[in-house]
């Protein structure tokens, strides 16, 4: 079967910083994105590792290590509008079909 | 800049009816997908279009079928509806030619089965 895992939910203050963590089993493997939604809204993306190390994006920032099946995301200085869903998801062939995880629900508080 | 487009924004049918969604995918896009997403899950893959032939198929129930015209926009035809269907439907394109690793989605169509 193909399974991507991440916490279910995280709470993080304003102004501080968060990592959201993804491990992921799956038949085949073109890269790591990851996905943003806020409630009764589209998925947004937000970054793709293809390859091993650390991409940034502004305020976000994504890892990937192949080896090891895991990647994250980081978000920096956290700001209100950034409570929202997060969602790792694998490109497991060549069309980027993507196998998504359950989601993180990312609490901020101020 | 264009976005992906999807039609209708809301749509309420009763059990056993049939529904048609529509989506346009930003221009120069060849590849469509699309997805259903019922409430607190993440986004279920149904079929994706490149270059309007099947590319891949998930989960979609035999009941629903899809195609992509010849102008790329895409439709999403549902019969014999049940309740649990209603759901988010979701359109995204890409440019898979250029390597298109980013999906961008429509706003979704919102499905309620009554």
């Amino acid at each position: 079967g193909q399974s991507l895992e991440q916490p279910s939910e995280v709470t993080a203050v304003e102004g501080a910083i968060v990592q959201i963590n993804c491990t992921y089993q799956t038949s085949g493997f073109y890269g790591l994105s990851w996905y943003q939604q806020h409630d009764g809204g589209a998925p947004t993306f937000l970054s793709y590792n293809g390859l091993d190390g650390l991409e940034e994006t502004g305020r976000f920032s994504s890892f990937l290590s192949r080896s090891d099946s895991y990647g994250y995301l980081l978000l920096q200085e956290l700001q209100m509008k950034d409570s929202a869903s997060y969602f790792c998801a694998v490109a497991v062939d060549s069309n980027y079909q993507l196998i998504w995880g359950a989601g993180t629900k990312l609490i901020i508080k101020p | 800049a264009a976005g992906v487009i999807q039609s209708p924004r809301h749509l309420i049918k009763e059990k056993r009816e049939t529904a048609t969604l529509k989506c346009y995918p930003i221009p120069r896009h060849d590849t469509v997908y699309w997805y259903q997403q019922g409430p607190g899950q993440d986004p279920q893959f149904l079929i994706s279009f490149y270059e309007k032939m099947q590319s891949d198929k998930g989960s979609i129930p035999d009941r629903f079928s899809a195609q992509q015209f010849s102008d790329y926009h895409s439709e999403l035809n549902m019969s014999s509806l049940e309740l649990g269907d209603s759901a988010l439907y979701f359109c995204a394109s890409s440019f898979l030619t250029s390597g298109g690793n980013t999906q961008y989605f429509g706003p979704g169509t919102r499905l309620t089965v009554l």
